[in-house]
């Protein structure tokens, strides 16, 4: 079955622009969504198809992907973006959606 | 704009059945994907199943042997069903409509809006 792998945590600096991967076996094929998780919270979507951004959500956030590796970019980053990140795709061979471990983006 | 919220018990007994519901509001539960998800403390996302609205289902096969998951659009709700639960049940468990289309090559699905998640306990 498809894999995604995430690092476990990346830090930024408030203003700073935050790069959180998701590696996976030609994801630039796939089509890439991202999630994110503040603690105690239920995910929300933050962007899907690969660089699409649901209504309410900040220009800030975009994504990317090239090859094996997709990208969630968060320019000036603020203390509030501070949550874990998830990645998914649909497996269709399976039929089963299939999420990445998750990022926790810590704001310094 | 649709929302959706889990309701059931929070604390269930090792080795019975776990049952939640999703109801849906603001917009209709026909024509649309619904999921089940969970996340044990601590931990990352875990995708249950599917259900249609016209009651097709997917299940995630580490979990197939035990999950049921049903429709009744007539309450706009859909429902999880979990047997034999374990400590290993205890999680976070939401449920999200699935944003879904195919193309001539492939499928793209994504979960929006959530629920706000209700937590189970399995304990004796």
């Amino acid at each position: 079955s498809y894999v995604l792998t995430q690092p476990p945590s990346v830090s930024v600096a408030p203003g700073q622009t935050a790069r959180i991967t998701c590696g996976g076996n030609n994801i630039a094929r796939e089509s890439v969504h991202w999630y994110g998780q503040k603690p105690g919270q239920a995910p929300i979507l933050v962007v899907y198809d690969d660089s699409d951004r649901p209504s309410g959500i900040p220009e800030r956030f975009s994504g990317s992907d090239s090859g094996n590796t997709a990208t969630l970019t968060i320019s000036r980053v603020e203390a509030g973006d501070e949550a874990d990140y998830y990645c998914q795709v649909w497996d269709d061979s399976s039929d089963h959606p299939v999420f990445g471990g998750g990022t926790k983006l810590t704001v310094l | 704009q649709v929302q959706v919220q889990e309701s059931g018990p929070g604390l269930v007994k090792t080795s019975e059945t776990l049952s939640l519901t999703c109801t849906v509001s603001g917009g209709s539960i026909r024509s649309y994907y619904w999921s089940w998800i969970r996340q044990p403390p601590g931990k990352g996302l875990e995708w249950i199943g599917y259900i249609y609205y016209n009651g097709s289902t997917n299940y995630n096969p580490s979990l197939k042997s035990r999950v049921t998951i049903s429709v009744d659009t007539s309450k706009n709700q859909f429902s999880l069903k979990l047997s034999s639960v374990t400590a290993a049940d205890t999680a976070m468990y939401y449920c999200a409509r699935n944003e879904a289309y195919c193309t001539t090559t492939s499928c793209s699905s994504w979960f929006d809006p959530w629920g706000q998640g209700t937590l189970v306990t399995v304990s004796s």
